[in-house]
């Protein structure tokens, strides 16, 4: 079955970069995604890519996207204490649904 | 602007007992999914819908039913209550399946079975 991994934690200052990352085993999603969940709330949509891209950025947010070695990262620039979530990339693996990673929970420390 | 909405929000049961969540949404999306949510497992699919009237197995569906007989609504069903049933409950939607990729979600119900 598909298969979407991330590391459970990452802590960083105010004011660094941040990367977070994802592998995955199926690569026929069309688009890959990243979800942020803030404490007590559910998930809403950050940002997405298409399969046929490398990168894409909006605002302080990076994504790349690596098909070859099937690895997917997220990098939040300038991060903020207001960034501290769960962060969750997921894929559409053919079943009418997303596929989630276990999430990896960002802190930030001031 | 409610979008999707679950209720109960939390509820703690005794093992064997029964119980409903409801999930409704007012932006007249198509597809509907129940996903569980545990400590260091992410999301789960429990089961999800493609229209009124229709449903679908996902990845850890035993011990639970579920009912699409309005469109706004989608209903999820514990019969028989076991500790492992312990976790967070989201119930999200889209309007064309997996398209945009853009699922919506509730806010969660947190079951405790005890």
């Amino acid at each position: 079955g598909e298969d979407v991994e991330q590391s459970l934690f990452l802590s960083v200052r105010e004011g660094d970069s941040s990367v977070i990352n994802c592998t995955y085993t199926d690569s026929s999603s069309t688009y890959l995604y990243w979800y942020k969940q803030e404490p007590g709330a559910g998930l809403q949509l950050l940002t997405y890519i298409f399969s046929n891209m490398d990168m894409k950025q909006d605002q302080r947010l990076t994504v790349l996207l690596n098909k070859k070695d099937k690895h997917l990262s997220l990098r939040i620039a300038d991060t903020q204490t207001g960034d501290s979530a769960i962060y969750f990339c997921a894929m559409d693996t053919g079943r009418r649904a997303l596929t989630f990673g276990s999430g990896t929970r960002l802190q930030v420390q001031p | 602007n409610a979008g999707v909405t679950q209720t109960p929000k939390f509820r703690v049961l005794k093992t064997g007992q029964s119980m409903t969540l409801l999930c409704a949404q007012d932006m007249n999306h198509e597809y509907m999914y129940w996903y569980r949510q545990d400590p260091g497992m992410g999301l789960r699919l429990i089961h999800y819908s493609v229209g009124e009237g229709t449903t679908a197995k996902g990845e850890v569906p035993d011990g639970y039913n579920v009912s699409r007989l309005k469109k706004q609504n989608f209903l999820l069903g514990l019969e028989s209550a076991a500790p492992s049933q312990t976790s967070v409950y989201f119930c999200a939607s889209s309007r064309t399946g997996t398209d945009t990729g853009e699922l919506f979600f509730g806010e969660g119900s947190r079951l405790t079975v005890l």
